[in-house]
């Protein structure tokens, strides 16, 4: 099935650092959508995305819709321990024939205390 | 939040039996759910677009005679693995649409390991 391309894969850092992914897709979507995913629990929405250009935060989380609707990205400023985790990317067209969600293919998150 | 609850949470089957995984939604009606299937350490690939009152929508090279999905109510939707083997052991997901957004959430996943 259709994936979308997410960087990077993994990272391994500080606690206190700031953390950045991207998503990109080679078709444009009207949603962007960024998950967390712990281990053996279903993703958990963060931040959702409806404009493109539109730059939304959550606390410590920030993301942005690409303008080109190809894109997005999520920051994370001063990381914690319990940040760790996999984060995925999902973009989708609402309102469209179906509002099916295509996911990332994730980042793995590891913070080191 | 809108809050989606899946059932059972894990499940081990012997091979050639089957197993119904229930996804509900709690808050909120949906008439589309979503079953997505988690291999470790990867993404989640989209099985099906469960519709309530018609039939579901599979994705390509998803097996419909052996993922059977039934939406009976605006809140229930279940995939029924038929004649389990090892193969089908996976991790998997149900999802609902938020109303009158592009948004998901997503039930707590069901662990399931055919032996």
């Amino acid at each position: 099935g259709q994936q979308l391309n997410q960087s990077p894969q993994s990272m391994f850092i500080q606690e206190g650092e700031d953390v950045s992914m991207n998503c990109t897709s080679s078709s444009i979507f009207n949603t962007w959508l960024w998950y967390k995913q712990d281990p053996g629990e279903g993703p958990v929405l963060l931040i959702a995305l409806y404009k493109a250009g539109e730059l939304t935060s959550n606390g410590r989380l920030t993301a942005q819709f690409g303008i080109t609707r190809k894109d997005s990205f999520l920051n994370i400023s001063a990381s914690i321990p319990s940040d760790v985790g996999i984060y995925f990317c999902a973009g989708s067209n609402y309102g469209g024939a179906t509002n099916k969600l295509i996911f990332g293919t994730g980042t793995l998150l590891a913070v080191q205390p | 939040g809108a809050v989606v609850s899946q059932h059972p949470s894990r499940v081990i089957c012997k091979s050639g039996t089957s197993v119904k995984i229930e996804c509900r939604s709690l808050d909120f009606q949906a008439t589309t759910m979503f079953w997505y299937r988690q291999f470790p350490k990867q993404s989640l690939m989209l099985m099906a677009t469960s519709n309530e009152g018609s039939k579901a929508t599979y994705e390509q090279g998803v097996e419909k005679d052996k993922f059977l999905i039934n939406h009976a109510s605006l809140t229930l939707s279940t995939l029924t693995v038929t004649s389990a083997h090892p193969e089908d052991s996976s991790f998997y997901i149900c999802s609902a649409p938020v109303p009158g957004q592009g948004a998901a959430f997503f039930g707590q996943g069901t662990r399931l390991t055919v032996v």
